[in-house]
């Protein structure tokens, strides 16, 4: 069981915005302004998309935007494209260490 | 552009202790203000921290893992290691190494991946 929430599968049309939630707790979401997100395509290594909670690294579309409200984090794709289609995973500090959400499959139809 | 590259062995017995090195390359493993990190991921599964070290020497394992893992730098040949002792089947699972950027704490650049299978 991870230590963090996430909704096991998304979906959207191409277009469209999808919303994926993260719940943790008030030792690591909830306390730390260190969430990132990461997309992983089926057989690649993660790739950070968002950290810092809303912070999006160079290269990476501004369709990805990142918030925090309490112990819940989430991640919005706006816009979806087919490349969108990829498995998405939340992380976060949790005070010498970090945690990991389980994962959510976002299918773009 | 920095570059990682895990290596070591892709079958391990079980009881044995699993050994991977990460080689850094397109800069020195000490500059900047980074972590670096062993993550790691059954098949078909999500993603597990294992642990980090700064190049100062500062420490952070898992809790579950931390009795079974050495996490260690080589800042000399710009390698990071990781040791997994007593594996078993459990264990098996892609390992990645990354780069945590420490004013962030985020993974920002990844290898590609190692498989490691436990197994008589």
């Amino acid at each position: 069981q991870s230590a963090l929430t996430q909704p096991p599968s998304a979906s959207g049309s191409p277009g469209q915005s999808v919303t994926i939630s993260c719940t943790g707790t008030s030792s690591d979401v909830g306390a730390y302004s260190y969430v990132s997100w990461y997309q992983q395509q089926p057989g690649k290594a993660p790739k950070l998309m968002i950290s810092a909670v809303s912070r999006r690294p160079s290269g990476v579309p501004d369709r990805f935007s990142g918030s925090k409200s309490g112990n819940t984090a989430s991640l919005t794709v706006s816009g979806l494209q087919t490349e969108d289609e990829a498995t998405y995973y939340c992380c976060s500090y949790a005070g010498s260490k970090v945690v990991f959400g389980g994962g959510t499959k976002l299918s773009v139809l | 552009q920095v570059q990682l590259q895990e290596s070591g062995p892709g079958l391990v017995k079980p009881s044995q202790t699993l050994s991977l090195t990460c080689t850094v390359s397109g800069d020195s493993i000490s500059s900047g203000s980074y972590y670096w990190s062993w993550i790691r991921q059954p098949a078909g599964e999500g993603l597990e921290w294992i642990g980090r070290i700064y190049t100062s020497g500062s420490l952070n394992y898992k809790p579950s893992l931390e009795s079974r893992v050495t996490i260690s730098v080589d800042t000399s040949k710009n390698q990071f290691s990781l040791r997994l002792s007593s594996v078993t089947a459990a264990d098996t699972a892609v390992y990645y190494c990354a780069r945590v950027q420490a004013d962030v704490d985020a993974f920002d650049i990844w290898g590609q991946g190692t498989m490691v299978t436990v197994s008589s």
